[in-house]
């Protein structure tokens, strides 16, 4: 079972509608969480990156929360564009034998139809 | 400022052979981090290289190893190649090592192994 899991698996929308993606983990200690977007041929973009103490970070229309005591977190899109049309990973940085090790969901494909 | 670059961008290899990836960070950033991403995986760390040394090191057999020179650009080699090493090849590069610390993705590097 992958230690951190997102849903759904993919998401079709229409433009101007919110939508919610959701990163649930149970990896820990964990150093921070963060979410990425990537457009198909690209490298992942940050959106947010959110330490344990903090319950919600905004970057523009992408607002993410996080929940330390039930290991959940969310993504949410206001008024979406086709532009916002990616995958979208959670990501979460564990602290492993003095390491930090990044460890990744499989994504949200999110596809927004005019 | 240019981002992270990545060379080749496209690559084929045969099983048995090896291979050696490179990467070019946004200047001023010292740390290096490599990312292997399939599509029945998703992305997985590899490695990190700061100031010429491997901080972190993801669970990957011994064939993937790395190395980071003096003027921070890294390289990432794989040999004796096996058909399950097809994947894009990511760098991220961020100022220093940390895990809070933002990273910065370059394109990619698509090695197909047949």
């Amino acid at each position: 079972k992958n230690q951190v899991e997102q849903s759904p698996q993919s998401l079709i929308i229409l433009e101007g509608k919110n939508c919610t993606l959701q990163c649930n983990y149970t990896v820990s200690p964990f150093s921070n969480l963060r979410w990425y977007k990537q457009d198909t041929g690209r490298g992942p973009v940050s959106l947010t990156i959110m330490t344990f103490s903090e319950n919600t970070k905004s970057n523009g229309r992408y607002t993410a929360t996080l929940d330390a005591d039930t290991k959940q977190s969310s993504l949410h899109i206001t008024a979406s564009q086709l532009s916002d049309s990616a995958s979208y990973i959670c990501v979460v940085i564990v602290l492993s034998g003095g390491s930090y090790i990044p460890t990744f969901g499989r994504g949200t494909s999110l596809i927004v139809h005019p | 400022k240019a981002g992270v670059t990545q060379t080749p961008r496209y690559l084929i290899k045969t099983r048995g052979q090896q291979v050696t990836l490179s990467c070019s960070p946004i200047s001023g950033h010292r740390s290096v981090s490599w990312y292997q991403q399939t599509p029945g995986q998703g992305l997985q760390f590899l490695f990190e290289y700061f100031s010429e040394t491997q901080r972190n090191k993801g669970n990957f057999p011994g064939r993937f190893s790395g190395r980071q020179f003096s003027n921070s650009r890294s390289e990432m080699n794989v040999s004796t190649l096996e058909l399950g090493d097809s994947a894009l090849y990511l760098c991220a590069s961020s100022l220093a090592s940390g895990p809070f610390y933002e990273q910065y993705f370059g394109p990619g590097t698509r090695l197909t192994v047949t």
